[in-house]
């Protein structure tokens, strides 16, 4: 399995342009995640998914958008980019059931960041 | 989900435990703690996680206080390698959140 994958590794926008962030993963995983990391600081939560066609706002959802139209991907949406929204994302994903039993608590799976510079 | 506070920075010399302390002081009965550390600016890894029974795996123990109010992750015999940022996070249903961890820095 190549885990959680994610692309582009850096980009630098200009201010109000737009992108979009790809996430991919291939562990068949119901829950994923997008996470943004600002310098020195902790990870803040974006937008989760517990499935497909299901989306839900974390701690930081102004300025971005997500979908999951599948299983495996789970795109954010960058609209109209700013400074602010400089940072580092990163994109995990868990398991609602493994082997077949639904699982109450799994660890996050990530992926490696993507760096974006807004200017 | 619960609030969990962590000191900022600790040090610890190469080959001794490394004790990182973690306070959730309002954690529920049914959140989980989980540890997870990040090395330089890659994606975080999980190291453990529990209720409140003590856990070991092959990373490391977490030891969780009777009230559950706060718990201790160690590194028996921490490396260069395991110079990192510690999360502790409480977690129950769909959401995990990260406060600013505790910045790890081992000593040869």
């Amino acid at each position: 399995n190549a885990g959680v994958t994610q692309t582009p590794k850096f980009r630098i926008l200009k201010i109000g342009q737009s992108m979009t962030l790809q996430c991919t993963q291939d562990m068949n995983h119901n829950y994923m995640y997008w996470y943004r990391q600002d310098p020195g600081m902790g990870l803040k939560l974006i937008y989760y998914s517990v499935g497909a066609g299901i989306t839900d706002k974390g701690e930081v959802p102004n300025g971005y958008n997500v979908s999951r139209s599948t299983t495996e991907d789970f795109p954010l949406r960058l609209e109209l980019a700013a400074p602010s929204q400089t940072s580092v994302y990163f994109c995990a994903s868990s398991p609602l059931y493994r082997g077949g039993l639904r699982v109450v608590n799994s660890p996050l799976h990530f992926g490696n960041g993507t760096r974006l510079t807004v200017t | 989900d619960a609030k969990t506070t962590q000191p900022p920075s600790m040090d610890c010399a190469e080959g001794r435990a490394a004790n990182l302390p973690c306070n959730h002081s309002t954690i529920s009965g049914n959140e989980y703690v989980y540890w997870y550390r990040q090395i330089h600016s890659q994606g975080p890894q999980y190291i453990i996680h529990g209720l409140k029974n003590n856990e070991t795996n092959e990373m490391a123990s977490l030891i969780i206080t009777e009230d559950r109010k706060s718990s201790t992750l160690i590194l028996p015999h921490a490396t260069l390698r395991d110079t990192a940022v510690y999360y502790c996070i409480s977690h129950t249903g769909n959401q995990f959140y990260f406060g600013t961890g505790t910045s790890l820095t081992v000593i040869p």
